[in-house]
Parts: structure tokens; sequence; C-alpha cells
């Protein structure tokens, strides 16, 4: 059964410091993985989608990595803002599937 | 801006009342979903739609039934509430497999 384990369940930091979130996902044949932010009460937004052939990703102060052979990726969040505290979720697509696997996801607070 | 609503973003009704989920979608895309979360935790797929007319059960066991009668909308129905479907309903949809784009939600509330 394909699966998307997240760490750490949640995270508490202070405004301006780095953290970096990650994914271990067991989807195979591997299509593509991407990482969501969902505010609370809101619907998850797309912060990034990597492919096999791609290592890294960003998107202003996200960068997202992954590692295919070893089916690891991470989120790695620049200089946090207040605005960053929410969940964070995982997704991997097996190809040939419309249907993605999701991670529970990392709750993440950022603190002033 | 988001291309995908949702309505009503909240709601609270007694138990035993019908109620539908609104989702529509300007995009165009083939592939809408249904998801419910309960807080703090992970999406649940209760069903998706691969185009007009075509409609599957996701992983969840629900009492809810769907339509896709025009591409653009995909309603969600409960014949009849109850307090275990309280929860928040996200619709999403996508085009090809390169990514959801999911609405902002309704939140419910069965009393």
């Amino acid at each position: 059964k394909n699966q998307v384990e997240q760490s750490p369940q949640s995270l508490i930091i202070l405004e301006g410091k780095n953290c970096t979130l990650q994914c271990n996902y067991t989807v195979s044949p591997f299509s593509n993985l991407r990482w969501y932010k969902q505010d609370t009460g809101r619907g998850p937004v797309s912060l990034t989608i990597m492919t096999f052939s791609e290592n890294t990703k960003s998107n202003g102060r996200y960068t997202a990595t992954l590692d295919a052979d070893t089916k690891q990726s991470s989120l790695h969040i620049t200089a946090s803002q207040l605005s960053d505290s929410a969940s964070y979720i995982c997704v991997v697509s097996e190809r040939g599937s419309y249907i993605p696997t999701f991670g529970r996801g990392t709750s993440l607070i950022v603190h002033p | 801006e988001a291309d995908i609503y949702q309505t009503p973003r909240y709601l609270v009704i007694g138990t035993g009342k019908k109620i539908t989920l609104e989702c529509s979608q300007t995009m165009g895309h083939d592939k809408m979903y249904w998801y419910q979360q309960d807080p703090g935790m992970e999406l649940h797929l209760i069903h998706y739609s691969y185009g007009v007319n075509s409609t599957e059960k996701g992983d969840l066991s629900s009492e809810s039934t769907v339509s896709r009668i025009r591409t653009e909308h995909f309603p969600l129905t409960l014949e009849s509430a109850r307090p275990s479907h309280t929860s928040q309903y996200l619709c999403a949809s996508s085009e090809k497999n390169d990514g959801y784009t999911f609405g902002s939600g309704t939140r419910l509330t069965v009393v």
C-alpha cells in the first residue's frame, strides 16, 4: 500500500528562524510530489510540484528538495514569518493514477 | 485567486436534514474530487469523477452521493445528516496529473 509519512508531526519556531519539514514515501511507480500549505479552516494551496528529474524547486522562501532514490523530500522555510503558521502537507502521485496519497501534514506554529 | 468555489462556507443543520454542498470550477478540469477532513487530521477521499456522468466512491465509506451532470459542477448530497457527518468537506479539481486546486471548504456541523 502506498504511504506518505511526514515528520515532525508538529513544530514550534520563533519568527525569523529557518525550519525543515520531512516527507518519506513508498509510492511506486513515482510520478510527482507536491507540497501544500493549509491555513486553519481553509483548503490546501500548492507550494511546489516536483517530478522525478527535479531535485530542488523554490517558491519564494520555500525550497523543496527531492531524492527519488531514497524516496525522501524536504521543505525548507527560510526566515519564517507569522503567516507561515499552517499545516504543510506532502502529496505523492503514482504514475498512471489520478488519486494521490496524502501525508498527515506537519503543523507549524511561528511565534513572535 | 481561487478558480474553484464551494458554498456554503459554514453550515449548521439539524439531524435528519438533507443537504447539498456545492462545488464549481471555472478551469474546465475533467477531474473533480471530494475530501473529508477532521480538524488536525489527514484528508480522506470520499468521491471522485473523471468527467461528465462519471462518479466513483473513494476510500472512506460515506453516506453521501454525488452527481456530475456538467463539467464545472460537482455537488455532494447528504440525504439524512447525522452528528458523525460533522467535518470539513473539501472539493478539488485537476487536469492530467499535475496537481490539485482546492476550494476553501465547507465546515459542516450537524446538531
